[in-house]
């Protein structure tokens, strides 16, 4: 399984800091896709980074992958009440799109 | 609007009653796939389709079925359902899996088996 792990379980930051989540995973992959899933919702696409790619950025999002460590962080600048929920990583290797159990981030106003 | 349907949102049954959760799509996805929620253990995959009649086993399918008879629906099937299968569902979907394409989720089906 390509499931990813992410780290810390939770997080809970002041709006306006930054807030970094970070994720491991076991095997090669294609792609790593970051998700976010606000309480009992479905959950959400945020970014996609693929395997020849070291950093990317969308918005008040960056991400960036290291393949040799098998690891990947996502950074949310300037964080907003708003940005409240869990964050997931998803590995993405052939057929199988899997999921850790996410990091859940709260933003205290 | 391009989305993901599931019905029902909310369930309450009992041991053994058969049920079935609906997953439609709009989109023209080719593939689906059957996700359960639990609290510390993530989501975890149950079943999942990359097209019409092809379908394959997820990390944990024991209990379910499923079905892919036409592009737009992958209803998941509880013969048999039992307190364990108390969860939280999400269905997805996406274009292709090749190339990385996004997955796009329902908005979930909680189930409670008594």
């Amino acid at each position: 399984s390509q499931q990813g792990e992410e780290d810390p379980q939770a997080l809970s930051i002041q709006e306006g800091e930054n807030a970094t989540m970070n994720c491991s995973y076991k095997t090669s992959i294609n792609n790593l896709q970051w998700y976010r899933q606000n309480s009992g919702r479905g959950l959400v696409h945020l970014i996609l980074i693929r395997s020849n790619e070291r950093e990317k950025h969308s918005g008040r999002l960056r991400v960036t992958l290291d393949t040799s460590k098998k690891s990947s962080s996502l950074l949310i600048t300037a964080s907003r009440a708003a940005d409240t929920a869990s964050y997931f990583c998803a590995p993405d290797a052939y057929q199988k799109v899997t999921f850790g159990t996410g990091t859940k981030l709260q933003v205290i106003p | 609007e391009a989305q993901v349907t599931q019905n029902p949102r909310y369930l309450i049954t009992v041991t053994g009653k058969k049920l079935t959760v609906t997953c439609s799509q709009n989109m023209n996805h080719e593939y689906m796939s059957w996700y359960r929620q639990d609290p510390g253990l993530g989501l975890r995959q149950i079943y999942y389709s990359m097209n019409v009649e092809v379908t394959d086993k997820g990390d944990v399918p024991e209990g379910y079925k499923v079905s892919r008879k036409e592009k737009r629906n992958f209803p998941l099937i509880l013969e048999s359902p039992s307190p364990n299968q108390t969860s939280l569902y999400f269905c997805a979907s996406s274009l292709s899996l090749q190339g990385g394409r996004e997955l796009f989720f329902g908005e979930g089906s909680r189930l409670t088996v008594l």
